[in-house]
């Protein structure tokens, strides 16, 4: 069992839907994190949470939405996507009490495709 | 801000054979965490080793080592005796603050 859980794993989406992925982690961390991979492209970190609170946020468009309601939970809300937003979308969590040294551990990602 | 560089965008090794994945970075930070991370075909990202800026060791764990230039600026993943399962993008990466992920190594292991 991985410590850090995703669903689903496989989304297609038409522009006008809304959705939303979900994240979980059973690690005790206090930290989680939304990555976006895009085929070709570097890892790209979106959003970063410690202790519930949004502690990042890279100039990602409100089309995307997170909500954290505990340390142990992380969901990105999505609507109205573009195409170019099809993508593996990353979760991980860290335990952030040695920022330098944290270690973050992923999910399986959800591979999101936008129609 | 800080910057990850991997020059090696595909790379061939042999069963039970060496290999080396290279990875540079620039940082203002006196003091940082250098990390690389395995995704296998299946996507999820699996953490392999670590090595702080002021550790006076390389990091090695099981398989895995880390030859650490702090000078260079470079901090090379050593991949010894390579398994058919090696095979997967390879990513080095800095964390705190912000944070960067480098492009990746496609490491293919040729039976």
């Amino acid at each position: 069992e991985t410590g850090v859980t995703q669903t689903p794993r496989h989304l297609v989406m038409g522009m006008t839907n809304k959705k939303s992925l979900k994240c979980e982690q059973h690690l005790g961390h206090n930290a989680m994190y939304w990555y976006k991979q895009s085929a070709k492209k570097p890892l790209e970190l979106m959003f970063v949470y410690n202790f519930k609170e949004q502690t990042e946020n890279n100039s990602v468009p409100s089309r995307f939405s997170p909500e954290c309601p505990n340390s142990s939970h992380l969901f990105l809300h999505l609507h109205t996507l573009q195409p170019e937003d099809s993508a593996l979308y990353l979760c991980a969590s860290s335990s952030n009490k040695d920022p330098g040294a944290e270690t973050q551990y992923f999910g399986p990602g959800t591979r999101l495709l936008v129609l | 801000a800080q910057k990850i560089t991997q020059t090696q965008p595909g790379m061939f090794v042999q069963e039970k054979e060496a290999v080396t994945l290279d990875c540079t970075y620039d940082t203002s930070d006196p003091s940082y965490g250098l990390f690389w991370y395995k995704q296998p075909s299946s996507g999820e990202m699996i953490f392999l080793i670590y090595q702080g800026s002021y550790d006076q060791q390389n990091a090695t764990e099981g398989r895995y080592s880390l030859n650490f230039q702090k000078a260079r600026k470079s901090a090379n993943l050593v991949i010894s005796a390579s398994q058919l399962g090696d095979s997967a993008m390879y990513f080095c990466a800095m964390r705190e603050p912000g944070g960067s992920f480098g492009t990746g190594t496609s490491l293919t292991v040729i039976p």
